[in-house]
């Protein structure tokens, strides 16, 4: 079964610091990575996608990942963090098998705040 | 686009009773998802949807939990006798085709039991 790892429950970085937050994952076959972000009291924002190709994907407000297969790792990063990018952040793993494509196992998250 | 809507947004519900969430998910989109997310956890996935056909369900569904989706649109989850531990965001994703489509989250339904 597949399982994503978080190390980081809580991160604080000054604004236009740059951020990086860590996700280990494993799973026994090529895995399908995602990054979503998560505002208080709403749902999940897809930021980027790792299915195959390219390591270092692209997303949305400006953050990237890059999947490390030697380390299990599929860390998000963004140059200079804006206050806005203050939220709740989940690495997820999909099954690469055919069969219950697209079900997602999360991580616990890590919580970025953002000071001025 | 009209993104993924969940109804209600909030349920307040005493012990025993039971509760329904209507999931109507981004329209064309054949799979629907329904995830539990407890404070300070992840997403827990608890069943899936490809069509009207319910495909998969996690142990952690027990026999209080059903959901449907008739007509291959929207999704009811219903809990009964509902305890405690149920208290949770319940979130409603979406997805469409065959393959690693990403899942479009709705806002959720937060469910508190006491």
């Amino acid at each position: 079964a597949q399982s994503v790892t978080q190390p980081d429950i809580h991160i604080t970085v000054s604004e236009g610091a740059s951020l990086e937050l860590r996700c280990n994952y494993s799973y026994g076959a090529t895995p399908y990575l995602f990054w979503y972000v998560q505002s208080p009291g709403q749902g999940l924002q897809l930021l980027l996608k790792y299915f195959s190709g390219d390591t270092l994907v692209q997303g949305i407000k400006g953050f990237e990942a890059e999947f490390k297969r030697s380390q299990s790792s599929f860390n998000l990063r963004k140059p200079s963090v804006h206050w806005s990018d203050a939220a709740e952040y989940f690495c997820a793993v999909g099954a690469g098998d055919t069969g219950t494509a697209s079900k997602l196992t999360f991580g616990t998250g890590t919580r970025l705040q953002v000071t001025l | 686009d009209t993104g993924v809507s969940q109804d209600p947004r909030h349920k307040i519900t005493k012990r025993g009773q039971n509760v329904t969430f209507r999931c109507d998910p981004i329209s064309e989109h054949n799979r629907l998802y329904w995830y539990r997310q407890t404070l300070g956890q992840g997403p827990e996935f608890l069943t899936y949807f490809q069509n009207e056909a319910q495909l998969e369900k996690s142990r952690l569904l027990s026999d209080r939990f059903s959901a449907e989706r008739p007509k291959g649109s929207f999704s009811t989850l219903e809990i009964q006798r509902t305890e405690q531990g149920d208290s949770a965001m319940y979130l409603c994703a979406s997805s469409f085709g065959t393959g690693h489509s990403p899942l479009h989250f709705g806002n959720g339904t937060r469910l508190t039991v006491t």
